[in-house]
């Protein structure tokens, strides 16, 4: 059971708008950035947004983040069938000493 | 360009010693925290602890009893011992730079398979 809440998948076809969402607390996502990473397996994990809504360098602009209270949003916008993926937010809790949590991840399918 | 890459057994037998080594290329370790991060199968991904170059060191206290991060600065690579492993400690594991609350992990290795079995 992951501390961060996410969907386990979404889908949407191409050149159509997603948003895949993460439900936190007032431990983590309440007092803390919100990172989002993009996950293809057998790869290393991409940062995709870092501080709740900056792009990481690189990064096209279709992607974007935002946080309101203890959730938090990734929208990828002019879906891509490159952008099928694994998506992953994190923060850290300061809870237990203080530690990252992550959510469980959204598989994304571009149909 | 940063790269990171780990390397160390696939294979640990049940209540040993789990050791991972990642390398670095392209940054100094003095300049940076330097973490592991691990993925079960089929499951999300889970912080294990992070380092600092003056080896400052700061762990999930879910694993904390059985972890230790090191670091050696002459070679540019930090290592992870995992003690008394069982199943459950079968994963994907992952360096990444940074762990600090207001940069995340903005750089990943490719992730070494451990599996832990008799």
């Amino acid at each position: 059971q992951s501390v961060l809440t996410q969907p386990p998948s979404a889908s949407e076809t191409p050149g159509q708008r997603v948003t895949i969402s993460c439900s936190g607390s007032s431990s983590n996502i309440g007092t803390n950035y919100v990172y989002w990473y993009q996950h293809l397996p057998g790869t290393a994990p991409k940062l995709l947004i870092h501080r709740n809504n900056q792009r990481s360098s690189g990064v096209p602009d279709r992607f974007s983040g935002s946080k309101s209270d203890t959730s938090a949003s990734l929208v990828i916008t002019g879906l891509r069938s490159e952008d099928e993926a694994d998506y992953y937010c994190a923060t850290w809790d300061d809870s237990l000493s203080g530690r990252w949590v992550f959510g469980g991840g959204t598989k994304l399918t571009v149909l | 360009q940063v790269q990171l890459q780990e390397s160390g057994p696939g294979l640990a037998k049940p209540s040993e010693t789990l050791s991972l080594t990642c390398i670095v290329s392209g940054d100094s370790l003095s300049r940076n925290y330097w973490s592991w991060i691990r993925q079960p199968p089929g499951k999300g991904l889970e912080w294990i602890g992070f380092i600092f170059f003056s080896g400052n060191t700061n762990y999930n206290p879910s694993l904390k009893s059985r972890v230790t991060i090191s670091i050696d600065t002459s070679k540019n690579q930090f290592s992870l011992k995992m003690s008394s492993v069982t199943a459950a400690d079968t994963a994907v594991y992952y360096c990444a730079r940074g762990g600090t609350r207001g940069r995340g992990f903005d750089s990943w290795g490719q992730g070494t398979v451990v599996t832990v079995s008799s």
